[in-house]
């Protein structure tokens, strides 16, 4: 079994609507980070969170919110999605401390928003 | 201007082949740097950490000049299965864990 995992993998919705795309992890890693890919322009950090009372802004946090239901989980929320949320949505966690802050990734989630 | 630049690519070249690819990065404090790879439209996975004395693994080669605040990778004698973008990688904090990405660069190892 995957030690991360993002549900759903593919999703179509419409301008308005409320998406909830959601990440497991089975390593025990205490930070859990949500990204969104985009070609010509790599991996942008949306929030992260060191545990499950720490939740921190990336550099485009806004029309996302997210939360922290357990160590385990992590779910990101687009509450009214818009055609430029159309993306590649990845988790990944780290563990504290690990010396080289290698992250592992979930699998992606690809959105289209129509 | 972007904290972490790389030039797209794509490369091509053929099995055998020795390829380089450059990373620079704009924030002088950065302190750890890495290379990840992504297959096409898979999650990024760790390549190597890159090291200021320079460090090797296999056929690839990853140096860091902090004067210059430019990495490199180098892969040796390329195989087809290297193919796919490898993204530069830097954090500013060891401690917060949080990662700054390139765009990536692309190699296509043709046979």
């Amino acid at each position: 079994d995957a030690d991360v995992t993002q549900t759903p993998r593919n999703r179509i919705t419409k301008t308005g609507k409320r998406i909830m795309l959601e990440c497991s992890q089975t390593k025990g890693h205490d930070r859990m980070y949500w990204y969104r890919q985009d070609p010509g322009l790599g991996l942008r950090l949306i929030y992260y969170s060191f545990d499950v009372k720490d939740i921190n802004k990336g550099e485009i946090s806004d029309g996302y919110s997210v939360s922290r239901q357990a160590q385990a989980k992590f779910s990101l929320s687009l509450e009214s999605a818009i055609p430029n949320q159309t993306a590649l949505y990845f988790c990944a966690t780290s563990r504290r401390g690990f010396a080289n802050n290698e992250q592992f990734f979930g699998p992606g989630t690809r959105l289209t928003v129509l | 201007r972007k904290e972490v630049e790389q030039d797209p690519g794509p490369f091509n070249v053929p099995e055998g082949a020795t390829v380089a690819f450059n990373c620079t990065y704009s924030n002088s404090a950065s302190q750890s740097f890495f290379w990840y790879r992504q297959d096409c439209r898979k999650e990024p996975k760790l390549l190597m950490s890159v090291y200021s004395s320079g460090n090797e693994d296999g056929r690839f080669t990853a140096q860091l000049n902090r004067a210059s605040q430019y990495i490199s990778l180098l892969i040796r004698d390329s195989k087809l299965s290297d193919s796919a973008t490898y993204l530069c990688v830097v954090t500013i904090s060891s401690n917060t864990g949080k990662l700054i990405f390139g765009q990536g660069t692309t190699l296509q190892v043709k046979p």
